[in-house]
C-alpha cells in the first residue's frame, strides 16, 4: 500500500499569511501517461470533504486562486498565498495511483 | 453541479446488515466511476470501495473484503453499499462520492452507520 504522510499535522495562521502543506508518497505517483495522481482536499468543520487540487496541480472548479499545487515524483506541497477566514478544517491529501486509494492524516489549520 | 445523496444509514447490531443508498442528480452518472469512503468518529478519511462505469470491476480496502459489497443501478442513478457482518470498527460516517482524474471531485453529506449491540 502507498503510505502518505503530511506534515505538520497542526497549523496555526495569521490572516493574510501564507501557508503551506507538505505531503509525501512512499511510492512515485506518476502514472503511464505522465499525470501525477495526487488530490487535495479541505474539509471545513461539519463538512464533507471538498476537492480543492487534483492531478497534482490543477484547481477544481470554483476553488480560489489563492490555492495552489506543486510537487512531482514524491513530493508534493499545498501553499495558501494568503489565509482566509473560511481556509479552516483539516486538509488532505490522496493518492489516486493505485488501490487501496491512501489518504494522508490531515493538516489542521487554525486562524491565530 | 452534481448532487450526491445518502441514505440508509442507522444503528446495526454486530453481524447484522445494511444496505447504504446514494443518490445522483447527474445524468451522466452512468458515465464515471463511483466510491465510498469512510469516515469514523473524529478520526481521517479512509476509502472503502470503488465500483466501474458498468459494474465489471469492483475494488474494496482489505478490511471490509468478503463483508461489504458495492453495486450500482445506472438506470436509477443510484449507488449501494450492502454491509454484512459489520463489526463495531465499522462505525464511520459514510460518504459516496464520484471518481474522475484520480480523484473524488464530488461528494455526499455522509450517511452515519453506528454498529453497537
Amino acid at each position: 500500500d502507498i503510505v502518505m504522510t503530511q506534515s505538520p499535522l497542526s497549523l496555526p495562521v495569521t490572516p493574510g499569511e501564507p501557508a503551506s502543506i507538505s505531503c509525501r508518497s512512499s511510492q512515485s505517483l506518476l502514472d503511464s501517461n505522465g499525470y501525477i495522481s495526487l488530490a487535495w482536499y479541505l474539509q471545513r468543520p461539519g463538512q464533507s470533504p471538498q476537492l480543492l487540487i487534483y492531478l497534482g496541480s490543477n484547481r477544481a472548479s470554483g476553488v480560489p486562486d489563492r490555492f495552489s499545487g506543486s510537487g512531482s515524483g514524491t513530493d508534493f506541497t499545498l501553499k495558501i498565498s494568503r489565509v482566509e477566514a473560511e481556509d479552516v478544517g483539516v486538509y488532505y491529501c490522496m493518492q489516486g495511483l493505485q488501490s487501496p486509494i491512501t489518504f494522508g492524516l490531515g493538516t489542521r489549520l487554525e486562524i491565530k | 453541479d452534481v448532487h450526491l445523496v445518502e441514505s440508509g444509514g442507522g444503528l446495526v447490531q454486530p453481524g447484522g446488515s445494511l444496505r447504504l443508498s446514494c443518490a445522483a442528480s447527474d445524468v451522466t452518472f452512468s458515465s464515471y466511476w463511483m466510491s465510498w469512503v469512510r469516515q469514523a468518529p473524529g478520526k481521517g478519511l479512509e476509502w472503502v470501495a470503488t465500483i466501474k462505469q458498468d459494474s465489471s470491476d469492483t475494488y474494496y480496502v482489505d478490511s471490509v473484503k468478503g463483508r461489504f459489497s458495492i453495486s450500482r443501478d445506472n438506470a436509477k442513478n443510484l449507488l449501494f453499499l450492502q454491509m454484512t457482518s459489520p463489526r463495531v470498527e465499522d462505525t464511520a460516517m459514510y460518504y459516496c462520492a464520484r471518481a474522475r482524474d484520480a480523484c473524488f471531485d464530488y461528494w455526499g453529506q455522509g450517511t452515519l452507520v453506528t454498529v453497537s449491540s
